[in-house]
């Protein structure tokens, strides 16, 4: 949805790099996360978080860490970038009023040799 | 810990042809939601189903929530070549106070015409 903005879109980094994706969102929604897709392996939780003062890791957060800098907005950074971190990321954003159901933003492509 | 399973994981089928994707989870899930990703795309919300036994229609697309809310299906009927991408199922453990949604791999469908 063009409501949930990420930059950007496509990244290529080198091993030991900090790099930041960014992400915002228009939706007025509490709730941003950030997944990680891998080919074959779905979509998997990195971190979430309900409200700018609350932030909980999800299944994969080892390598990265993020920042909740207002409801709208949502980073997530790779302190020392390896090249198993090559893979598609997508932040979203859900309204417990509407089930939960994810909006996703458009995505960033990242590259790490 | 929980896990979802998808099957088959890519799906060549005739255009006009019918065809069904299931989903597996180890755990009770509270809901199922479906997913469809466009070829370099994002993830776009289809529908969500809460009741045990629940069945949906969206078109030409058939959803169903199994008895034991362990287990989904997709049917699609006539596809037409607007079908091709991944569907994903994704479901929170019935037995979370706050749901993460566990993603499956996906079911890559591909039209041929």
């Amino acid at each position: 949805d063009a409501d949930v903005t990420q930059t950007p879109r496509n990244r290529i980094t080198k091993t030991g790099k900090r790099i930041m994706l960014e992400c915002s969102q228009t939706k007025g929604h509490d709730r941003m996360y950030w997944y990680r897709q891998d080919p074959g392996l779905g979509l998997r939780l990195i971190y979430y978080s309900f409200d700018v003062k609350d932030i909980n890791k999800g299944e994969i957060s080892d390598g990265y860490s993020v920042s909740r800098q207002a409801q709208a907005k949502f980073s997530l950074s790779l302190e020392s970038a390896i090249p198993n971190q090559t893979a598609l990321y997508f932040c979203a954003t859900s309204d417990p009023g509407y089930g939960e159901k994810l909006f996703f933003g458009s995505g960033t492509q990242l590259s790490v040799l | 810990g929980q896990q979802v399973m998808q099957i088959p994981q890519y799906q060549h089928v005739q255009e006009g042809e019918d065809f069904t994707t299931y989903c597996n989870s180890s755990t009770t899930l509270s809901n199922i939601q479906w997913y469809k990703q466009r070829p370099g795309g994002h993830p776009v919300f289809l529908i969500q189903l809460v009741k045990s036994g629940e069945v949906k229609k969206q078109k030409r697309l058939t959803f169903q929530f199994g008895e034991a809310k362990k287990n989904s299906s997709l049917h699609i009927t006539a596809t037409q070549t607007t079908d091709v991408g991944t569907y994903f199922c994704a479901g929170p453990p019935a037995t979370d106070s706050w749901g993460k949604l566990q993603f499956g791999a996906g079911t890559q469908v591909v039209v041929t015409p």
